[in-house]
């Protein structure tokens, strides 16, 4: 299996500061189709999870500017340009190019 | 609006068995795969199984292979996970989960206990 890990697991940002998730994959995350299925979700506690990232870069709708994804081969990024408060909760990665698809460990943000 | 229901969790005796059941609204149900993901309390999220859109190819974690069944009904826009000989460790909630991984339902919590 596709071991993804995630650096750092926990994160106390300040209001209104930058953030930045790091996630590497054990292998490359390009799929035959030349795609990367790479994706990002955001947990908030007591909630289902929310994706907020889709194919590395791609942000989804109703999501906001602040967050950013980038990256490539086995090394990406999520980046917060200024956390908000309902920001809070646990971002994870996760790759869907090989099967079984798998996740990041969690990153634990704190304000 | 979409939307993914689960249902069907609880309380169940290891060796047990429960079937989940995921109702499907506001999209083409029938041209989608569906996922199962679980995620154990105070744990991440892991995948179970997916199905593709017609119910002809299914895939599972190696660690619920021979237990648990994933199926569909795409004339009542429903996913199903049949779970049989239910151990301590599959204590979770379990996620309905879009195709796409962009749809995620609220989540029913099954807990194997004695």
């Amino acid at each position: 299996d596709v071991v993804m890990t995630q650096s750092p697991l926990s994160l106390t940002v300040t209001l209104g500061q930058p953030a930045s998730i790091s996630c590497r994959s054990s292998q490359s995350l390009v799929f035959s189709d030349g795609n990367t299925y790479l994706h990002w979700f955001q947990q908030r506690p007591g909630q289902s999870p929310r994706r907020l990232i889709y194919k590395v870069s791609n942000r989804d709708s109703g999501v906001p500017d602040r967050f950013s994804g980038s990256g490539s081969g086995t090394d990406f990024t999520l980046k917060i340009s200024r956390v908000e408060a309902e920001d809070v909760g646990v971002y994870y990665c996760m790759q869907g190019t090989h099967w079984p698809f798998t996740f990041g460990p969690g990153t634990k943000v704190n304000i | 609006e979409v939307q993914l229901v689960e249902s069907g969790g609880g309380l169940v005796q290891p060796g047990g068995s429960l079937r989940l059941s995921c109702a499907a609204s506001g999209f083409t149900f029938s041209t989608y795969w569906m996922h199962w993901v679980r995620q154990a309390p105070g744990k991440g999220l892991v995948w179970v199984s997916r199905i593709n859109s017609d119910g002809g190819s299914t895939n599972y974690a190696d660690s619920v292979k021979g237990r648990f069944t994933i199926s569909r009904d795409n004339a009542k826009n429903t996913l199903y996970l049949q779970m049989n000989s239910l151990r301590v460790e599959d204590t979770a909630v379990y996620y309905c989960v879009r195709g796409g991984v962009d749809v995620w339902g609220k989540g029913t919590t099954v807990t194997v206990s004695s």
